[in-house]
C-alpha cells in the first residue's frame, strides 16, 4: 500500500481482556517495528523484525506482550490480560532496511478500563 | 545500551526566528541519527537524518549537525513558520543495528 497501516485506530477494552493490534507495513519493507507511545512521552520500542530473522524482542515490557510477522507482510501485536498502565498509542513503522528511514503508521489508540 | 538526552522539553520562539533543538547519545557506537516531527494527534514523520561519516547536513529551513567527539546532535530550523509547531524526537542507532532510542521529544510552538 502507499503506506503504514494500522487497524483498529481507537480500542477500548476491559481490564483483563485480550487485545490484538494489527500492522500492514508499505510493500517491500522487510523491516517493521513496534513502539509504544504513552500520553505526552516519547516513543518506547517494543518489538523489531527483519525478514525472516528472529525478532528482537527486547523492549517487550512483559511476557503479556507478545507480536507476530509471516514473511514481510502484516504483523500483529497481542496484548494478553490487558492493564490499565498499557493504555497508550502502539506505533508501527516499517523500513526498507534496518538503516533507512521509518515510515510510521497513524496507530492504535488503546485504553483500557 | 544507548541512552539519549534531548533539551529542551518545550521551546517557544516567534515566528521568523530559529529554533534549536540538542540531543545527546551515550554509546559512541551509535552512526544513524533521525529527526522526527509529531505534530498534534498525528504520526512521527521522518524529517531528516545524518550518518556519522558526516557532520552537518541540510534541506531547506532544515539543518542537522553532529559532532561525534563530543556524542551530541542537533536539529536546527531557520525561519519558523506556524506550521513548525510540533513535538520533534531525535534518535541514534548503530548501523547494521535495528534499536533506534528516541529522545523524550521537545515541544515547538512558534508564535505567530
Amino acid at each position: 500500500g502507499a503506506g503504514v497501516s494500522q487497524s483498529p485506530s481507537n480500542k477500548v477494552t476491559e481490564k483483563g481482556k485480550d487485545v490484538e493490534l494489527r500492522c500492514d507495513p508499505i510493500s517491500g519493507h522487510t523491516a517493521l517495528y513496534w513502539y509504544r507511545q504513552r500520553l505526552g512521552q516519547g516513543l518506547e520500542f517494543l518489538i523489531y523484525f527483519q525478514g525472516n530473522s528472529a525478532p528482537d524482542k527486547s523492549g517487550l515490557p512483559s511476557d503479556r506482550f507478545s507480536a507476530e510477522r509471516t514473511g514481510e507482510s502484516v504483523s500483529t501485536l497481542t496484548i494478553q490480560r490487558t492493564q490499565q498502565e498499557d493504555s497508550a498509542v502502539y506505533l508501527c513503522a516499517s523500513s526498507l532496511g534496518v538503516e533507512d528511514g521509518r515510515t510510521f503508521g497513524s496507530g492504535t489508540r488503546l485504553t483500557v478500563v | 545500551g544507548e541512552n539519549v538526552e534531548q533539551h529542551p522539553s518545550t521551546l517557544s520562539v516567534q515566528e521568523g526566528d530559529s529554533a534549536v533543538i540538542k540531543c545527546t547519545y551515550s554509546d559512541s557506537a551509535s552512526n544513524y541519527f533521525p529527526w522526527y516531527k509529531q505534530e498534534l494527534g498525528k504520526r512521527p514523520q521522518l524529517i531528516i537524518d545524518i550518518r556519522s561519516n558526516v557532520g552537518e547536513k541540510k534541506d531547506q529551513r532544515i539543518a542537522v549537525t553532529l559532532n561525534k567527539t563530543a556524542k551530541h546532535f542537533s536539529l536546527h530550523i531557520t525561519e519558523t513558520q506556524p506550521e513548525d509547531s510540533a513535538v520533534y524526537f531525535c534518535a541514534a542507532s548503530m548501523g547494521g543495528y535495528q534499536k533506534v532510542t528516541f529522545g523524550t521529544g521537545t515541544k515547538l510552538q512558534v508564535i505567530p
